[in-house]
């Protein structure tokens, strides 16, 4: 079985500071991790995926992350927060070809 | 990248009533697509995987007969809320893989905000 879990269901930067947005990982074979960003009454957006690929990940609007496989980690980063990063996060493990499982989220404020 | 299209954005319908929501791949056929149920401030949750051409495989303690989905072709599946309660008023969202993109990245639709009074 694969989970995801989101350490902090609210986080709240200033705008231009760094955003770290937490997800671990458990999974008995290897994973693909994905990240999607979720604005109210949207569906969901892909940021940036890691296939097995490179491990530091880039992806739209600045972000980043990076799969950590000993820490069982795929952060999402962005080293300067803008306004309208102001979304719901959501990190998602799935297998290949089975149906992506979803952490809790992240609601990401931020502050003017 | 690929687009998924899901119909209608947002519903409103009377207790008892049924509900029909379409998910559609529009520049790529899925052979499988998956049904979503989000509640507020809540994480998706999985509620079935419809296949092409064979019944839905549903989640545990996901009602299949009020919840029924239909995968005729390749590019449409439907969700239909049977015998709707306000307890089903939720933002129902589906998802498909390109195949094109090695069956890794999930496409979704924009979501249907279903409320029933």
């Amino acid at each position: 079985a694969q989970s995801v879990t989101q350490l902090g269901s609210h986080v709240s930067v200033s705008e231009g500071a760094l955003v770290l947005l937490r997800c671990n990982y458990s999974s008995s074979v290897p994973p693909y991790l994905f990240w999607y960003v979720q604005y109210p009454n949207q569906g969901l957006q892909l940021l940036l995926k890691y296939t097995s690929a490179a491990t530091l990940v880039k992806g739209i609007n600045g972000f980043e992350a990076e799969f950590k496989k000993s820490e069982t980690s795929f952060h999402l980063t962005k080293p300067s927060a803008h306004m309208s990063d102001a979304a719901e996060y959501f990190c998602a493990v799935s297998s290949g070809n089975t149906p992506l499982v979803f952490g809790k989220g992240t609601r990401l404020s931020v502050i003017a | 990248g690929a687009v998924v299209s899901q119909h209608p954005s947002w519903v409103i319908c009377k207790s008892g009533t049924s509900v029909k929501i379409e998910c559609r791949s529009l520049d790529f056929q899925a052979t499988t697509m998956f049904w979503y149920r989000q509640f507020p401030k809540q994480s998706l949750m999985l509620m079935a995987t419809s296949n092409e051409g064979s019944k839905a495989t549903y989640e545990q303690g996901v009602e299949k007969d009020k919840f029924l989905i239909n995968h005729a072709s390749l590019t449409l599946s439907t969700l239909t809320v049977t015998s709707a309660h306000p307890e089903d008023s939720s933002f129902y969202i589906c998802s498909a893989r390109d195949p094109a993109s090695l069956n890794t990245e999930a496409f979704f639709g924009q979501g249907t905000r279903l409320t029933v009074v």
